[in-house]
């Protein structure tokens, strides 16, 4: 079955610390998309990034970046020098690959996500 | 481009009463999503369509809940009868089914509350 986990409920830095936000998942799929999400105070849900299950190369986007190991199922998310403007809910999502529906998506699968408060 | 649209933001009503939330996905999308969030149960999928088709409504809770999307442009979830435990927030999202363009975009959802 699907499940994406992220064991961290709450985190709590101080401004220009950096943090890591862990995410395990599990799936029978060999070709699947794992995604970040941000969710700010504000309520919507914001796209970060998307990562295919070929491709374990890291990303670095500015001060955000992305683990991907499929050898322990996680693909964790770092924040360097972390802001208070970075504090939000962040959801880490699971897409399985559908070839039944002409080789697209399938729905994604949220964990519980993780609340980061950045203190000035 | 305008993202997805979603109305209304906010929806008080009571127990009994008929809900009725609208999308309008992002043009071009072929695929479109309704999500349910609650503190319990966090993000869960409801519904989706694939060129207007439900694809797959293993999510909804009940009888109670129903969705259309007679065209393209615009879907709509439906709670008839509404309860207190509908309340939650309601997102709607849209994607593209064009190779690399997987991810979903989300809608700035509707915030239920049945009294």
């Amino acid at each position: 079955a699907q499940k994406v986990t992220q064991a961290q409920t709450e985190i709590s830095v101080v401004e220009k610390e950096d943090v890591t936000l862990d995410c395990v998942y599990e799936t029978r799929d060999t070709t699947y998309y794992l995604f970040w999400y941000k969710q700010p105070p504000s309520g919507e849900l914001v796209f970060l990034i998307r990562r295919n299950s070929f491709d374990e190369q890291n990303e670095i986007s500015g001060r955000y970046s992305w683990n991907f190991q499929k050898s322990t199922s996680s693909f964790n998310f770092t924040i360097t020098a972390s802001q208070v403007v970075d504090s939000a809910v962040y959801f880490c999502a699971l897409s399985e690959f559908s070839p039944h529906y002409g080789g697209s998506q399938g729905n994604l699968i949220f964990g519980k996500g993780t609340k980061l408060s950045v203190k000035p | 481009d305008a993202g997805v649209i979603q109305s209304p933001r906010h929806e008080v009503t009571e127990m009994g009463q008929e809900v009725t939330l609208r999308c309008k996905p992002i043009s071009g999308h072929d695929y479109l999503f309704w999500y349910r969030q609650t503190m319990m149960r966090g993000l869960e999928l409801l519904i989706y369509f694939n060129n207007n088709v439900p694809i797959d409504d293993s999510g909804m809770p009940e009888d109670r809940f129903s969705a259309k999307m007679p065209n393209a442009s615009f879907s709509t979830l439906k709670i008839q009868p509404s309860e207190p435990r509908d309340s939650a927030v309601y997102f709607c999202a849209s994607s593209s089914r064009d190779p690399g363009s997987y991810e979903q975009y989300f809608g700035p959802g509707t915030r239920l509350t049945v009294t």
